[in-house]
């Protein structure tokens, strides 16, 4: 398996909360990646980066913000939570740029934004 | 209208049948076709990717991509309880260097 670890793994906080959910891996891969997961939508990108210090975002990227300080660390923030941020939400990696769409993902992060 | 399509079932079928999940794309730009599992409480992983027209298989896992009608198909012959999972078709672009997913198609096989 990956060396991926997400956490928390399980979260329940307040709308209005700042929230944040960290990523760390052990492989040294170049690219990180936060996902969130809803029924019916599939898994959808809201940031990545391909370096320290260098992001970009998603799809989905409104009211989430990314930090990336260390190779191994991605850290996901929700600067005011709300009712629509309630997700799973994964990190994933990848060696180089998903040239064949190969990623690896951690367990999940299961928010509720009551 | 989605850029990939994909029925979310639930698909539940006996142990030992084949089993045929399935997904649409719109955009021909796509060149890499991919299957993740997905097990409940879990992170999805890569199955199987194919490049381009053609089958590829991987022992009782056949995937399929049919370009000129932008469709791809996952077999699954002798289906197993372990193969209780949610699947996802995911279709990549390098040039656009865009992945997306479908929404995933969640299977049961039982005993």
């Amino acid at each position: 398996d990956a060396g991926i670890t997400q956490s928390p793994r399980h979260k329940v906080t307040e709308t209005g909360t700042p929230v944040t959910l960290r990523c760390h891996q052990t492989e040294n891969h170049r690219y990180m990646y936060w996902y969130r997961q809803d029924p019916g939508h599939g898994l959808r990108l809201i940031h990545y980066s391909y370096g320290v210090k260098d992001t970009d975002k998603g799809e989905v990227s409104d009211g989430y913000s990314v930090s990336r300080s260390k190779t191994e660390d991605f850290l996901l923030t929700l600067e005011s939570a709300t009712s629509s941020q309630t997700s799973v939400y994964f990190c994933a990696i990848s060696e180089d740029t998903t040239n064949t769409g190969e990623l690896f993902f951690g367990e999940g992060s299961r928010l509720t934004v009551l | 209208q989605k850029e990939v399509e994909q029925d979310p079932g639930p698909l539940s079928v006996p142990e030992g049948a084949i089993v045929s999940l399935n997904c649409t794309y719109s955009n021909s730009a796509f060149q890499y076709f991919m299957w993740y599992r997905q097990y409940s409480r879990k992170g999805p992983e890569l199955l199987m990717y194919t490049y381009s027209s053609g089958n590829k298989e991987d022992g009782r896992f056949t995937a399929q991509v049919d370009k000129s009608s932008k469709y791809i198909s996952l077999f699954i012959r002798d289906s197993q309880p372990s193969d209780s999972a949610t699947y996802l078709c995911a279709i990549f672009s390098g040039g656009y260097n865009k992945l997306i997913f479908g929404a995933g198609t969640r299977l049961a096989v039982h005993p």
